[in-house]
């Protein structure tokens, strides 16, 4: 089945420590997202990607930095800069030049500090 | 710049009831999406409106587009417990980039 693979569901960081999310498709999707979510609240993009080796800064991008080198794969860094890092954390992507199919997501990841 | 708000911000109402959820977008768009998010999880496709007039129903949900008064809706008919979640609705950026823009969400309870 294809679909959005997030690893690892849930991830610890220590003061002054990066930390990388992965993120997989196989469904040939273009276009892939991170967003980050804080509880209660909705979604803010953080980077976003529509083509392999080309990426762009969303809304929140300060401390995280990303990659594109493969069209299947988005991984995101989250950088000691990032002084407020718990959050859960949703891959997304989308067929970006058919533009009339909703984006799918994975299931999470959910970073806290230690 | 885009922007896309909904209303209510939270809802809670008895079983049985019907409601409506509200959505407006500041800049033209013929492409609206619905999602829905449980406690704890992902995001999962409801609903996705592509032209003005579009409606789409799938058991007690009804989605419509009204482009030109910049307006999705989400109907609820004769809410049931399993209903409660979060709903988001969605609009493709125009800007050439393939931005998605997402509404604050609308928490949904339904009492039994």
């Amino acid at each position: 089945d294809g679909g959005i693979t997030q690893s690892p569901k849930y991830l610890f960081r220590k003061e002054g420590q990066n930390v990388t999310l992965s993120c997989e498709q196989n469904l040939n999707h273009d276009a892939m997202y991170w967003y980050r979510q804080d509880p209660g609240q909705g979604l803010r993009l953080i980077y976003y990607s529509q083509i392999v080796n080309d990426f762009q800064k969303g809304d929140i991008a300060e401390g995280y930095s990303v990659s594109r080198e493969k069209k299947e794969s988005f991984p995101l860094t989250v950088t000691s800069a990032q002084k407020n890092p718990t959050a859960f954390y949703l891959c997304a992507s989308s067929a970006g030049r058919v533009r009339n199919q909703p984006q799918h997501f994975g299931d999470g990841t959910r970073l806290s500090i230690l | 710049e885009l922007k896309v708000e909904q209303n209510p911000l939270f809802l809670s109402m008895q079983e049985g009831k019907n409601y409506t959820i509200y959505c407006n977008y500041s800049t033209t768009s013929d492409r609206l999406y619905w999602y829905r998010q449980d406690p704890g999880k992902s995001l999962e496709s409801l609903f996705v409106l592509l032209s003005n007039g579009a409606v789409k129903q799938e058991g007690r949900l009804m989605a419509s587009l009204d482009t030109k008064a910049r307006l999705s809706t989400l109907h609820i008919t004769a809410a049931v417990h399993d209903l409660s979640a979060t709903y988001f609705c969605a609009v493709d950026s125009t800007s050439g980039t393939y931005k998605y823009i997402f509404g604050t969400g609308t928490r949904l309870k339904v009492l039994a």
